[in-house]
């Protein structure tokens, strides 16, 4: 079955330290995988996608099949990073049905 | 501020009612969806629509309902069948159904038991 494990509920980490957030999927096919962020009053919103290999706002993700991981990297964490980060498995059939992990709330101290 | 609209914000259910959540999004999108979150919980999918007039059924069907009479509506009815419908319920929508596609979410509704 489809799974994917956030392993972390919970985060903290100090202003300027690295931090990484950790995500790994169970799939028997070829994974398509996101990060979506949800930070304070606001609503859930995509973050970055594997299949574009961008960086957004720092953050960057490497797709890593053999051990089935796709952990969230920023080098040096902001602040504005709190939030709660939930990294998510496409699957296309019929339409693009996404599964959720638990999310890792991650909150950066000052 | 456009996009996905969620109505209404908080919702109360007597035992035994039928509620239905209101989900409305000016995107264009072709492909909506309904999540179900819990504490501690990811979103887990209870619906979801490639067009009008279809859907499926999502991994936690039972004891939802919808419908798909226009595209930009797709309404979640949450039926008293529901045992335990106390949760955050999310909307999204997509521009297709694509690899890749990312979905957009409203900014939910919470529903709680009287």
């Amino acid at each position: 079955a489809q799974r994917v494990t956030q392993p972390e509920k919970l985060l903290s980490v100090f202003k300027g330290a690295p931090v990484e957030l950790k995500c790994n999927y169970s799939y028997s096919g070829s994974p398509e995988l996101f990060w979506y962020v949800q930070y304070s009053r606001q609503r859930l919103q995509l973050l970055l996608r594997h299949i574009s290999r961008e960086s957004i706002k720092g953050f960057t993700a490497d797709l890593n099949k053999g051990e089935t991981s796709f952990h969230l990297k920023k080098p040096f964490a902001q602040e504005e990073d709190s939030a709660m980060y939930y990294c998510a498995l496409s699957l296309v059939q019929g339409a693009q049905k996404l599964v959720f992990g638990q999310g890792t709330r991650l909150t950066i101290n000052p | 501020d456009g996009g996905i609209t969620q109505s209404p914000k908080y919702l109360f259910r007597k035992e035994g009612q039928n509620v239905t959540l209101s989900c409305e999004q000016n995107l264009n999108h072709d492909a909506m969806y309904w999540y179900r979150q819990d504490p501690g919980q990811g979103l887990r999918l209870i619906y979801y629509s490639q067009i009008v007039n279809d859907f499926q059924k999502g991994d936690i069907a039972e004891g939802y309902s919808v419908s798909r009479e226009k595209k930009e509506s797709f309404p979640l009815t949450v039926t008293s069948a529901q045992k335990n419908p106390t949760a955050f319920y999310l909307c999204a929508s997509s521009f297709g159904t694509g690899v890749g596609q990312p979905q957009h979410f409203g900014d939910g509704t919470r529903l709680s038991i009287l």
